[in-house]
């Protein structure tokens, strides 16, 4: 089965600073990955996402996203994080059939 | 604006009531999803429809469970005689067939008491 792993709960950086929220994933066959944000009580806004190509996909807000097949991550990377950019953060990878299978999350905090 | 929409957004129920959600799809999307959410997890799939047929249900929707799409655009979930576990977000999404991105409303909660 598809599957990704968000190996930590909470992400802390100082305003500013670049940010990385990590994922790994496991899937048999050419993985589809995903990365959604959600604010508090909001539902889930789409970042980006990897099909194929290029391993460094850039998304919306200033993320991007390097793919890694070697290590099997999908890693979200910010150059430099904003107190705005403080969330719930999911990985996600397309199962095979249509849906989603999402990771348990991260907690970004950006301090000012 | 035209994404997902989902209503209510904050449902509070006694244990054993029936509750129904509903949700509006982006516009000619034809594929939609429910998911749940429990505070402090990842979203979990329940079921996917393709126009007005369920194609897919999880283990996790109980025979309390139930949800349409009659005509392919709006779809209903339907919890009957819930119970406090049933206490979640419940997250409706769309796509779009041969697109990849799965797009997410704002997501109904509901808190049974």
């Amino acid at each position: 089965a598809q599957s990704v792993a968000q190996p930590e709960d909470q992400v802390n950086v100082a305003e500013g600073n670049p940010l990385t929220v990590k994922c790994t994933y496991s899937v048999s066959g050419n993985p589809y990955l995903f990365w959604y944000v959600q604010y508090p009580n909001r539902g889930l806004q789409f970042l980006l996402k990897y099909i194929t190509g290029d391993n460094l996909v850039k998304g919306s807000y200033g993320f991007e996203a390097e793919f890694n097949k070697s290590q099997t991550s999908f890693h979200l990377k910010k150059p430099s994080a904003l107190v705005s950019d403080s969330a719930l953060y999911f990985c996600a990878v397309r199962d095979g059939g249509n849906k989603l299978v999402f990771g348990a999350g991260t907690i970004l905090r950006v301090k000012s | 604006d035209t994404g997902v929409s989902q209503d209510p957004r904050h449902k509070i129920t006694k244990r054993g009531q029936n509750v129904t959600f509903r949700c509006d799809p982006i516009s000619e999307h034809n594929r939609l999803y429910w998911y749940r959410q429990t505070l402090g997890q990842g979203p979990e799939f329940l079921t996917y429809f393709q126009n007005e047929a369920q194609l897919e249900k999880s283990r996790l929707l109980s025979d309390r469970f139930s949800a349409e799409r009659p005509k392919g655009s709006f779809s209903t979930l339907e919890i009957q005689r819930t119970e406090q576990g049933d206490s979640a977000m419940y997250l409706c999404a769309s796509s779009l067939s041969g697109e990849n991105t799965i797009y997410f409303g704002e997501g109904s909660w509901l808190t049974v008491v």
